[in-house]
C-alpha cells in the first residue's frame, strides 16, 4: 500500500540555522501533500500542503515543493527559532479518497 | 475557525473497562475521523465516518468501535480497554473529497488504561 517516509529525528539545531526535513511518498498518480506540525500537548496543525506537481506550499517561513520526478516533499526553513520546537509529520492524499495517510513524524529541537 | 473538539483531554482507565471518547465539529464536515498516535509509528487511522450512522475500518480497527448518530459527534468505543489501547487518540473531520482539502485535528485525548 501507499507510505510515506520520514526523516528520523530528533532533528537538532541551534537558533537561526537551516531546517530540512526530507519527506517522500509512494502513491502513483497525483497526491495531495501536506506538512502537518504538533507542538506540545496539542493535535495537529495544518502548515501548508500542496497539490499538484511543482506547487510549492508556504507558511510561516516554512516552504516545501511538490516534486513529482523524486516523490518528495522536503520541508525546509531558512531560520528556524526556539518556537518552531515541534513534532513534524508528512502526509499524502490519493485523489478520490479522503484519508490522510502519515509519516512516522520528525522531532525538531531548536535551542537558542 | 474550525473547531474539533474532544471532550476528554486525560483519561486513566482500568482493564476491562468500556471506554468511551467523544468528538464534535462545528464545520458541517461530512468526514470524521479517529486516530491513534504512539512514538515511532506517527498516525494511524482507527476509522472513518463519511456520513451519519455510515463507517469504515482504518489500519488498525481491533478492539475499538464507533458510533455517528449525528454529523457533528464521531464517539470511539474501547469495548473492554487493554494496557496496549494506552495512547494519545486524534479526532479529525474534512469535507468530503475535495482535493487538497485539509483535515482539521482536535487537541487529542491521552488514554492509559492501567
Amino acid at each position: 500500500g501507499d507510505s510515506v517516509t520520514q526523516m528520523e529525528g530528533p532533528v537538532t539545531l541551534s537558533e537561526e540555522a537551516f531546517l530540512t526535513i526530507n519527506c517522500t511518498y509512494t502513491a502513483t498518480g497525483y497526491p495531495s501533500l501536506f506538512w502537518y506540525v504538533q507542538y506540545p500537548g496539542e493535535g495537529l496543525q495544518l502548515l501548508l500542503k500542496a497539490t499538484k506537481a511543482d506547487d510549492k506550499g508556504s507558511n510561516k517561513g516554512f516552504e516545501a515543493t511538490y516534486r513529482k520526478e523524486t516523490t518528495s516533499f522536503h520541508l525546509e526553513k531558512g531560520s528556524v527559532q526556539v518556537s518552531d520546537s515541534a513534532v513534524y509529520f508528512c502526509a499524502e492524499k490519493r485523489p478520490n479518497t479522503d484519508k490522510l495517510i502519515f509519516g512516522t513524524g520528525t522531532r525538531l529541537q531548536v535551542f537558542p | 475557525d474550525v473547531k474539533v473538539t474532544q471532550s476528554s483531554r486525560y483519561l486513566v482507565k482500568r482493564t476491562g473497562e468500556k471506554v468511551f471518547l467523544e468528538c464534535v465539529q462545528d464545520m458541517d464536515h461530512e468526514n470524521m475521523f479517529w486516530y491513534r498516535q504512539d512514538p515511532g509509528l506517527g498516525l494511524r487511522l482507527i476509522y472513518f465516518s463519511y456520513d451519519v450512522k455510515m463507517k469504515e475500518k482504518g489500519d488498525i480497527p481491533e478492539g475499538y468501535s464507533v458510533s455517528r448518530e449525528k454529523k457533528e459527534r464521531f464517539s470511539l468505543i474501547l469495548e473492554s480497554a487493554s494496557t496496549n489501547q494506552t495512547s494519545m487518540y486524534l479526532c479529525a473531520s474534512s469535507q468530503r473529497q475535495f482535493r487538497g482539502d485539509t483535515i482539521y485535528f482536535g487537541e487529542g485525548s491521552w488514554l492509559t488504561v492501567v
